[in-house]
C-alpha cells in the first residue's frame, strides 16, 4: 500500500542554520513527489514537486529537495533558514496512473528560534 | 486572485445538526476534494471529484456527502454533526493539465460540540 512517512513530528533549528526535513515513501513506482507547506491558519502552498529527470529539484523560498530512489526519499533542505520559515510541512506521493490521487504525509512542524 | 475559496472560515455547531461547508474555485480544475486536518494525523481524504457530474470517497467518507453540480463548486454536507467530526476542513482541486499539483483553500475549522 501507498504511504508517506515524516519520521520528524516536530524540529527546531535556530535561525541562519540550515535544515532538513525527512520524508519516506512506499509506491510501487516512480511517483510524483511534492512538499507543501502551511503557516498557522492557512490553506497548503505548494513549496516544490519532482515528476521526472534531474532528482535535485528547487522550489520557492529557497527550498530544494532531493529524490533518492534507493532509499525512496525525498528529503527537503534549506541552507539557512529565516524566522518566517517556521510553519507546517508536508510530504505527499501523486499517484503518477490516476492524477487525482495523493497520499499525504502526517507532517513536521518547524520552530525557529531567534 | 485565482483560486479557492472556504465558507464559513469556522463554525461552532451543535451535535445533531446538518451543516454544509462551501468550496468554490475559479480555476476551472477538473478534480476537487474535501480533506479534514487532525493533530498528528495528516490530511486524510474525505471525497472527491473528477469532473462535474461525478463524486468519490475517499479514506473517511462515513458522515460526510458531497456534490458536483458544475465544475466550480464542491459543497461538503455533515447531515447530523458529531464531535468527532471536529476538525480543520480544506478544500482543493486539481487538473491534469496542472500535473497534479494541489491547490488549497484556506480551511474551514469547524467545532462540534
Amino acid at each position: 500500500a501507498q504511504s508517506v512517512t515524516q519520521p520528524d513530528i516536530h524540529i527546531t533549528v535556530s535561525e541562519g542554520a540550515s535544515l532538513e526535513l525527512r520524508c519516506n515513501y512506499s509506491y510501487g513506482a516512480t511517483p510524483y513527489l511534492f512538499w507543501y507547506v502551511q503557516s498557522p491558519g492557512q490553506g497548503l502552498q505548494l513549496l516544490l514537486k519532482y515528476f521526472s529527470g534531474d532528482t535535485l529539484v528547487q522550489g520557492i523560498k529557497g527550498f530544494e529537495a532531493e529524490f533518492k530512489r534507493s532509499q525512496s526519499s525525498f528529503n527537503l533542505r534549506k541552507p539557512s533558514v529565516h524566522w518566517s520559515d517556521a510553519a507546517e510541512y508536508f510530504c505527499a506521493v501523486g499517484d503518477v496512473y490516476n492524477f487525482n490521487k495523493f497520499y499525504f504525509g502526517s507532517g513536521t512542524k518547524l520552530n525557529v528560534k531567534p | 486572485i485565482a483560486g479557492i475559496t472556504q465558507a464559513p472560515t469556522s463554525q461552532i455547531l451543535a451535535a445533531g445538526r446538518r451543516m454544509t461547508l462551501r468550496c468554490t474555485q475559479d480555476m476551472r480544475h477538473n478534480a476537487m476534494y474535501w480533506y479534514r486536518q487532525d493533530l498528528g494525523l495528516g490530511l486524510r481524504l474525505i471525497h472527491y471529484s473528477n469532473t462535474a457530474g461525478t463524486t468519490g470517497k475517499g479514506e473517511v467518507p462515513d458522515g460526510y456527502s458531497v456534490s458536483r453540480a458544475n465544475t466550480d463548486d464542491f459543497p461538503l454536507t455533515l447531515a447530523s454533526a458529531v464531535p468527532s467530526q471536529t476538525s480543520v476542513y480544506f478544500c482543493a482541486s486539481s487538473d491534469q493539465a496542472g500535473a497534479n499539483v494541489l491547490t488549497f483553500g484556506a480551511g474551514s475549522r469547524l467545532t462540534v460540540l
